[in-house]
């Protein structure tokens, strides 16, 4: 059966820090994958999809970035930090075919930047 | 332009009340729907989702969903709700791209709560 691992699932970092945040899929090969952030009391804004290796495309300008170096790992990074970036943040994947899937969701990672 | 719509941002039953959230889209061509739920702290849970056939979907710890094309809708039900299905809820629409799987675009969600 596929999975979704993404962590650390709590982290607080200082302004102007560098951020990273990894999200790994198992028990499938070539998926979807995507970075949402959820912010408080609002719904979800997708940042970053890919639909394979080095293939990232960006759906809101901001200083995050996302690389995809590996079929099924995803990671979200920052050199500098806003307060802004506060948030929880969702990786999820989703098959690749004829159809649309829907998505698998990772557990989130919760980030507050102080 | 693509867009969902929950126009409940929260809601508020009874336990053992029936619930329906509501769910409308805008989508060029048929769209592929989909309902999330989202405990706090939590990611997302597929609850149901509906590609195609019977208009109405049966999920995951009792809920349905109906779609109704005139409508444009994509309503989520429980006969009865329990105090454990308070959470977010999540509507969500999406496309195929030819080999490339799907996107989807998720509505605001609505925060159900439950009283005893």
């Amino acid at each position: 059966s596929q999975t979704i691992h993404q962590w650390p699932a709590t982290l607080v970092q200082p302004v102007g820090s560098p951020l990273s945040l990894e999200c790994t899929v198992e028990g499938t090969s070539n998926p979807n994958l995507y970075w949402y952030r959820q912010a408080a009391g609002r719904g979800l804004q997708l940042l970053f999809y890919s639909v394979g290796i080095g293939q990232i495309s960006s759906e809101v300008p901001q200083n995050l970035s996302a690389s995809r170096p590996q079929d099924r790992q995803f990671i979200l990074s920052s050199k500098k930090l806003l307060l802004s970036d506060s948030g929880f943040y969702l990786c999820a994947w989703s098959r690749v075919g004829g159809q649309n899937y829907g998505y698998t969701f990772g557990s989130g990672t919760r980030l507050t930047v102080v | 332009a693509q867009s969902v719509t929950q126009p409940d941002i929260h809601i508020t039953v009874s336990e053992g009340a029936s619930l329906e959230l509501r769910c409308n889209y805008s989508y060029g061509a048929t769209p592929y729907l989909f309902w999330y739920v989202q405990s706090p702290g939590q990611g997302l849970q597929l609850l149901l989702k509906y590609f195609s056939g019977d208009t109405l979907v049966q999920g995951i710890k009792g809920f349905e969903a109906e779609f109704k094309r005139s409508q444009s809708s994509f309503n989520l039900r429980k006969p009865s709700v329990h105090w454990s299905d308070a959470a977010e809820y999540f509507c969500a629409v999406g496309a195929v791209f030819y080999n490339q799987g799907g996107k989807l675009i998720f509505g605001q969600g609505t925060e159900l709560s439950v009283k005893p």
